[in-house]
């Protein structure tokens, strides 16, 4: 079964708003990672948190961690068309594996 | 795409035959995975390799067998395929945390 699950699975914003989307896991984790995946294509990673940090900023990317709530949330500031894709969250319990969650699809509107 | 090249990138084939896919890394990368991905599931895990001749299952092996024999080859096979099995097929390469993506093999069986 998916350690990770997205909340919402769906999101449509103008070009220039913020994007968050949410991820709740179930069991202990080593971190947590976050990937795109462009339409037809493979998936690119975009940050890791690990269990001991609680934010993480890279470019216009946020990302926080709450290990109480099993929970991690991915901000994406002033968004871009080119941001259009869909996001999944990832988590590795140590063991290099990752489990993913079913994605957020996000549509940025120009 | 990090290196990492899959083939076929498209395949159509019958129900009960055999089907051989191809990840090819030039990263000597140690750890490489095999994920189907399907609409509403996200990226499920099929097999993962460890090192050469190193590999173990993930949580839809049933059906699957894979080989490494070398650093940069990770075969995943289907026996005798059937319609369930129809997908697209990602290969993953990964030397700790983050992982690295093949642009995906789309498999569909008839």
């Amino acid at each position: 079964s998916q350690q990770g699950e997205e909340d919402p699975q769906a999101l449509s914003i103008q070009e220039g708003e913020n994007a968050t989307m949410n991820c709740s896991y179930k069991t202990s984790i080593n971190n947590l990672q976050w990937y795109r995946q462009n339409s037809g294509r493979g998936l690119v990673h975009l940050i890791l948190i690990r269990s001991n940090e609680r934010e993480k900023h890279s470019g216009r990317l946020r990302v926080t961690l709450d290990t109480s709530k099993k929970s991690s949330s991915l901000l994406i500031t002033a968004s871009r068309a080119a941001d259009t894709a869909s996001y999944f969250c990832a988590t590795d319990g140590g063991d290099y594996k990752l489990s993913f969650g079913a994605g957020t699809t996000v549509t940025v509107r120009a | 795409d990090a290196g990492i090249t899959q083939s076929p990138r498209h395949k159509v084939t019958e129900t009960g035959t055999p089907v051989t896919l191809r990840c090819h890394q030039t990263e000597n990368h140690r750890y490489m995975y095999w994920y189907r991905q399907d609409p509403g599931h996200g990226l499920r895990l099929i097999h993962y390799s460890y090192g050469v001749k190193d590999t173990d299952k993930g949580e839809v092996s049933d059906g699957y067998s894979v080989s490494r024999s070398k650093t940069e080859d990770f075969l995943l096979t289907l026996e005798s395929a059937t319609s369930s099995q129809t997908s697209v097929y990602f290969c993953a390469i990964s030397e700790s945390n983050e992982q690295f993506f093949g642009p995906g093999t789309r498999l569909t069986v008839l």
